[in-house]
């Protein structure tokens, strides 16, 4: 099980940027495929994006609402992931969470999921 | 993109009783649907994976079923602890979540 910690939240104007962190431990983070999740106050879950690890290629893809204004990218030698986010909108605002993407298998086929969660960080976009 | 869709928005039911929760995907995801339970001011943790296979650490009153676009999440008797927003999310085609359900505790 490997631990995740976020940081990097706040108070930022529309159009401007952020960049968040994601610390983790426990396992081997060169291996995990890692994701960024968001939830608007109130609001559902909503998936931003993941990187592979580079093993795998470590290509990433995003959401259609943040593709072109936020980048995912990681640092293996530090065990840290990021999640750059550009052109803020009020939208934006939002709890991010990082998370582990592991595949869990079982007989009949093996299940990527966002497996451990950290606790997530407070991004404000206002005015 | 896929779009996931769960049903009821909210519901209240008595501690012991059956629960049933609905989630359909907007094309088929095979078996690739994992549900989560989140607590207020709480991270979401994983309950189920592949459809029906239960998360390590999970009560067993927890239990999933369906395949291509139709699941359900079942709790067999309903516990105080119980009380959370659930959420299914399919990983066939990267991730999406549907909008949750909300059980309370009459």
């Amino acid at each position: 099980e490997m631990q995740v910690v976020e940081s990097g939240g706040g108070l930022v104007k529309p159009g401007g940027s952020l960049r968040l962190s994601c610390a983790a431990s426990g396992v081997i983070f060169t291996n995990a495929w890692m994701s960024w999740v968001r939830q608007a106050p109130g609001k559902g879950l909503e998936w931003v994006g993941r990187i592979k690890s580079k093993a795998d290629g470590g290509t990433t893809d995003y959401a259609a609402p943040v593709k072109g204004r936020f980048t995912i990218f990681r640092d293996d030698s530090k065990d840290t992931l990021y999640l750059h986010m550009n052109s803020l909108k009020t939208e934006d605002t939002a709890v991010y969470y990082c998370t582990t993407v592991p595949r869990y298998c079982r007989l009949g086929g093996c299940y990527p999921a966002a497996g451990d969660w950290g606790q997530g960080t407070l991004v404000t976009v206002s005015a | 993109d896929i779009q996931m869709t769960q049903s009821p928005y909210s519901l209240s039911a008595s501690v012991g009783d059956r629960v049933t929760i609905t989630c359909r995907a907007s094309q088929s995801i095979s078996s690739f649907l994992n549900w989560y339970q989140q607590k207020p001011g709480k991270a979401p943790k994983l309950l189920i994976f592949g459809t029906s296979n239960l998360h390590s650490g999970v009560s067993s009153r927890f239990s999933g079923s369906g395949s291509g676009t139709d699941f359900t999440l079942t709790i067999s008797s309903l516990q105080p602890e119980d009380s959370a927003t659930y959420y299914c999310q399919q990983s066939y085609t990267f991730f999406s979540f549907g909008g949750g359900t909300k059980v309370e505790i009459k």
